[in-house]
């Protein structure tokens, strides 16, 4: 059974803090993804890796920054977290055109 | 650009009744079309995509190009069927999905 974690269910920040969301899958996927999910809004695609060291923006990367050092693990930095970045955050792997798996997601509340 | 519509945000239907999720979506070539679902305190996990044309708990979805829809549809509720569906389209050659902002469903028993 294919498998994406993630490394906090549960998250409460200060506003400015330098916030890490970690995610790991174990399917070997070249791609994963992160996504913020909000009420009415669906989910926005933040950043998207397709290998190791690759990173594309994705639709609001606007106050986020990623990191791919392994196949296995996207990381997902809030360089100075605001509240306005209080959401759920969803991290996803993918091989090539296949479905996307996502992760149980981090609850993120910026204070 | 490509876009995807879910017009309503919250749909509530009686159990044993048909149930259809609406999703209309905007792409010039050909897409790939999914839905998605999010039961209570679970992962959003693939429901059906059209491309392998199944039927995914008694839901099916039919891609219209002509009316740009991939409408989800069940013939009778069940109250197991209450979640958030979200529908998603793949451009052809991306890797990445273009969401929906979901429809929450509830089956009323």
């Amino acid at each position: 059974d294919v498998k994406v974690t993630q490394s906090s269910r549960y998250l409460v920040k200060r506003t400015g803090e330098k916030v890490f969301l970690e995610c790991v899958q174990d399917m070997d996927h070249e791609n994963m993804f992160w996504y913020r999910q909000d009420p009415g809004l669906g989910l926005r695609l933040i950043y998207f890796s397709y290998d190791v060291k690759m990173k594309e923006k994705g639709d609001i990367p606007e106050g986020y920054s990623v990191s791919r050092e392994k196949k296995e693990r996207f990381s997902l930095i809030l360089e100075s977290a605001s509240t306005n970045q209080t959401s759920m955050y969803l991290c996803a792997g993918q091989g090539g055109t296949d479905t996307q798996y996502f992760g149980p997601g981090t609850r993120l509340t910026v204070l | 650009a490509q876009r995807v519509t879910q017009p309503e945000k919250l749909l509530s239907v009686f159990k044993g009744a048909p149930v259809e999720l609406k999703c209309n979506y905007s792409y010039s070539g050909s897409p790939e079309l999914f839905w998605y679902v999010q039961y209570s305190r679970q992962r959003l996990q693939l429901l059906l995509r059209h491309i392998s044309r199944e039927s995914i708990k008694g839901f099916t979805a039919d891609l219209n190009k002509g009316e740009t829809s991939f409408h989800l549809k069940k013939p009778f509720a069940q109250e197991e069927d209450s979640a958030m569906y979200y529908c998603a389209l793949r451009g052809a050659g991306s890797y990445q999905l273009t969401f929906g902002k979901g429809t929450k469903l509830s089956v009323i028993p």
